[in-house]
């Protein structure tokens, strides 16, 4: 079945805990990103990539990283979270054509 | 990326067409108009897009005016299971649309037995 994978689903952590959200597609996409989602502010980018080792800044990158050494992962990571990145995180990938991206089911972070 | 304006909120009765306006005054010639849903906190789901023509899918209809400054997605038969936040967006399409999609607030849409 092709999709889009996220883990953890949950996540509660402390401020300053590094850590990892894992995003994984099995439909050979070049084009990646990461979303989140916070009430009354719609789903903002955090960061994009257009293929193996290239990725770009969305509106809204400070605070996280990202790495794309293999085409179907796209790892987020909070070297040092603060409780303003809970959130509810989303990656997405799109193929060649670039007109439907795939979503996957949602990560939720929370920082105390 | 031209900026949309929807309703924040509609109700349907299931089973009747639920019509969802998406004002795009600004949208310039090679712009797309794209239309996703959000079904609670899953992670929203491709509908369908259009240039200039009306579209038609299994899922919906996209019908855009001429000046293509307006458009209205079109749920034929709408069921409880459509009750979503469908957002519509307006970006350039191909690679070059690829780095960004702005999703606003979206019209939250209630399909009511």
């Amino acid at each position: 079945e092709a999709q889009v994978t996220q883990n953890p689903r949950y996540l509660i952590t402390v401020t300053g805990k590094k850590l990892t959200v894992t995003c994984s597609q099995n439909m050979n996409h070049e084009y990646m990103s990461w979303y989140r989602q916070d009430p009354g502010l719609g789903l903002r980018q955090i960061y994009y990539s257009m293929n193996v080792e290239v990725t770009d800044k969305g509106d809204v990158p400070e605070g996280y990283k990202v790495s794309r050494k293999e085409k179907r992962n796209f790892p987020l990571i909070l070297e040092s979270p603060s409780p303003n990145q809970t959130s509810l995180y989303f990656c997405a990938s799109t193929q060649e054509g670039f007109n439907e991206q795939f979503f996957g089911p949602g990560t939720r972070l929370t920082v105390l | 990326d031209a900026k949309t304006t929807q309703p924040p909120s509609m109700d349907c009765a299931e089973g009747r067409a639920a019509n969802l306006p998406c004002n795009h005054s600004t949208i310039s010639g090679n712009e797309y108009v794209y239309w996703y849903r959000q079904i609670h906190s899953q992670g929203p789901q491709y509908i369908i897009h259009g240039l200039k023509n009306n579209e038609t899918n299994e899922m919906a209809s996209l019908i855009i005016t001429e000046d293509r400054k307006s458009s209205t997605l079109i749920l034929p038969h709408a069921t409880l299971r459509d009750t979503a936040v469908y957002y519509c967006i307006v970006r350039l399409g191909g690679i070059q649309g690829a780095q960004k999609l702005v999703f606003g607030q979206g019209t939250r849409l209630t399909i009511n037995p």
